[in-house]
This record gives structure tokens, sequence and C-alpha cells, in this order.
């Protein structure tokens, strides 16, 4: 059974860093083509796709966000990490960590395109 | 403003079907036949129901099938269910390892 599920600060102030923390059970991201990825929601709003790590720690970044994404996994402890800096208010929102996969496609090479297990997602608030 | 468009809500009465479109661009949806749908709860986690426009995982009923026509995908729910009532999401791979999300639809059963 795959769970994941969200850890990290519930509220931060504006310009600061925010670090989440992804904890899994059910797989390995020692996996081939295994991936872990962060995905937000703002309050009645939206799903937003932000990172997603693999199992051989190829990293991929939503293109509006890449410069304030560090996305990192320690594969011993089943864990993935999120950092977004210079956070603001229009980042509030609830946060989710979910597994996914990476396939071949002859056409355009590696890609993923779905999630199929995910946390219930923590939400961040952003206020000084 | 999200990348693909979504009707904001749909309803139908139970037994009946509903149809929940998705439109998007020849860079997203119709570029590629990697189309998901997602079902979220209120405050629950979303849930995979369909993938690669078209495919079910494990476990989602039959009830819920996908297709794909130029650059406007289609989620149908048949013989509708008062637990089918959720808001629903559909999602595109958008080239360049890119993946982008629709507004969300709110149906609701009758």
């Amino acid at each position: 059974q795959i769970t994941l599920k969200e850890s990290g600060p519930t509220l931060v102030k504006p310009t600061q860093t925010l670090t989440l923390t992804c904890t899994f059970s059910g797989f390995s991201l020692r996996t081939s083509e295994v991936g872990v990825g962060w995905i937000r929601q703002p309050p009645g709003k939206a799903l937003e796709w932000l990172a997603l790590i693999y199992w051989n720690d190829d990293k991929e970044y939503s293109p509006s966000l890449n410069n304030r994404l560090t996305i990192t996994k320690d594969t011993s402890k089943n864990k993935v990490v999120l950092a977004m800096t210079n956070m603001d208010p229009e980042d509030t929102g609830t946060y989710h960590c979910a597994h996914s996969a990476r396939f071949y496609d002859f056409r355009i090479g590696y890609y993923f395109s779905f999630f199929d297990y995910w946390g219930q997602g923590i939400l961040v608030t952003v206020s000084s | 403003q999200s990348a693909l468009t979504q009707p904001p809500s749909a309803s139908g009465s139970p037994g009946q079907s509903v149809a929940i479109s998705c439109t998007g661009t020849s860079s997203d949806v119709g570029g590629y036949n990697y189309v998901s749908w997602y079902q979220q709860h209120p405050g629950k986690a979303p849930k995979l129901m369909i993938y690669d426009v078209s495919k079910r995982p494990s476990g989602v009923p039959d009830r819920f099938s996908g297709s794909k026509s130029g650059n406007t995908a289609s989620l149908t729910v048949s013989g509708l269910q008062a637990e089918d009532e959720a808001d629903y999401y559909c999602s595109s791979y958008a080239g360049s390892n890119n993946v982008v999300f629709g507004g969300g639809t709110k149906l609701t059963v009758l």
C-alpha cells in the first residue's frame, strides 16, 4: 500500500524560504523510473505542478517557478524535500506530494504525465 | 488563469451521464495522448481516475471514461451516483517535461 504524507511549517512570513518534507512508504526511490512530485492548490483554485525528482536524482521543475524551487531526496529514509524561496502571500495553499513514474515515448523521449498516489496535503499560509 | 480550460460546473441526475470538457492547445492536449483526470472530494487528496486519455487505474469504476478530439479532452461519467459529486481536474503533458492542469469542474449530482 502506497502512502505519502507532507510535513512542515503551516505559517511562513513573506520573503522566507518554505521547506516541506514528503515521507512515503509502499515504494522505493531505488526503483527504476519511479518519481515523487509536488503539486500545490491555492484555496478554491486549480492544481499547479511544481517539481518532481526521480530515482536516479533527475529533477524537473515548473518553468514558471524554476528559479525558486529545489527538490532533493533521501532514499534511505524514504523522504523527498521541497524548498521554495522568497515566499509571497500568493503562495498560500495546500501543498501535496505524490507518486509518479516516467515512461518512454520514441517521439519525445522520457516523460511523466500523471500522479497516481497523493498525500493529503499540508496547508501553508504566507502572512506577516 | 489555468493552462487548460474546463467549465466551472456540471450537473446531472442519478443514473444520467455527464461529460466534462478540457480544452487546451496543440502544445498540450492536442499534441500528446497524455491527458489525465483527477477526482477530488472536499478536504481530500485528488484521486487519479483516467490516464493516457482513456485508461483507468485499477479500482476505478468503468462508469468513468475518457476521450480526446483535437485540442479537447473529455471525461464522461455514466450512471451518475451520489458519490460522484466532487471536483474534477484534467491535466496534460505539455512538452519539455512539464504538466499543466485545468481549472477544475464542480460536478453536482442533482
